[in-house]
């Protein structure tokens, strides 16, 4: 079974400019998040779909940061304009029927 | 946003040595996991506990979900270099939204 899929895997960009991160989910896993990673810490959820709606989005900076799961499967997260702050990894992760999330394996957003 | 404190925050030690790490919160959790995240790689689940007092084995790997359902231990033994990387924990918040909330990790290191 294929895992979760990020790309890109690496951004450089310089501040104020925008990015789009985009994650394809387990197959069949009706529950998406992204995390924030920043360097020395835990990850950090920014946002959860239920198929295509937002479950929880409370952590998401909605002035700069938005995400879509238009058609429930694939989901793309985009900051604009980015800050010096957001540089971290960026983390999609998916779960089924269980407890269980699965995480890809991440972007990691420079932003200079 | 609120993380679990997971406690050592790093630690060195020699191939062969077995190594214990824990994790405590102020609030309670219903389901307590365990991931590994290697160095540009996502985190990957390494045991999940559902029950207070649960201990469960995976391997070289135990660990336990505490009668007060605020804390877990990991424990490795026998450490080889593979073992290399960051350990979370993770706590899942009771609700609906199967929330996530991540320890700051512990960072090993194994020496031959």
């Amino acid at each position: 079974e294929a895992g979760v899929a990020q790309s890109p895997r690496y951004k450089i960009i310089e501040k104020r400019q925008s990015v789009a991160f985009w994650c394809n989910p387990i197959s069949g896993h009706a529950t998406l998040y992204w995390y924030q990673q920043i360097l020395g810490q835990g990850p950090k959820l920014l946002i959860q779909f239920q198929n295509n709606g937002v479950v929880d989005d409370s952590q998401l900076p909605k002035d700069r940061f938005s995400a879509e799961r238009l058609k429930g499967v694939d989901s793309t997260l985009k900051i604009q304009p980015a800050k010096l702050e957001d540089s971290a990894v960026y983390l999609c992760a998916s779960r089924g029927q269980g407890h269980i999330q699965y995480f890809g394996a991440g972007t990691r957003l420079s932003v200079l | 946003g609120q993380q679990l404190n997971q406690s050592p925050q790093s630690m060195f030690i020699q191939e062969g040595e077995d190594v214990s790490m824990n994790c405590t919160s102020s609030s309670i959790f219903n389901t307590w996991l365990w991931y590994k995240q290697d160095p540009g790689e996502g985190p990957v689940l390494l045991i999940a506990l559902y029950k207070a007092g649960e201990l469960t084995s995976n391997g070289r790997l135990t660990a336990q979900f505490g009668i007060t359902r605020k804390d877990s231990f990991l424990n490795i033994s026998a450490s080889i270099p593979s073992d290399v990387g960051i350990y979370f924990c993770a706590g899942h918040t009771r609700g609906a939204t199967n929330k996530l909330i991540f320890g700051t990790g512990t960072l090993l290191a194994v020496q031959p």
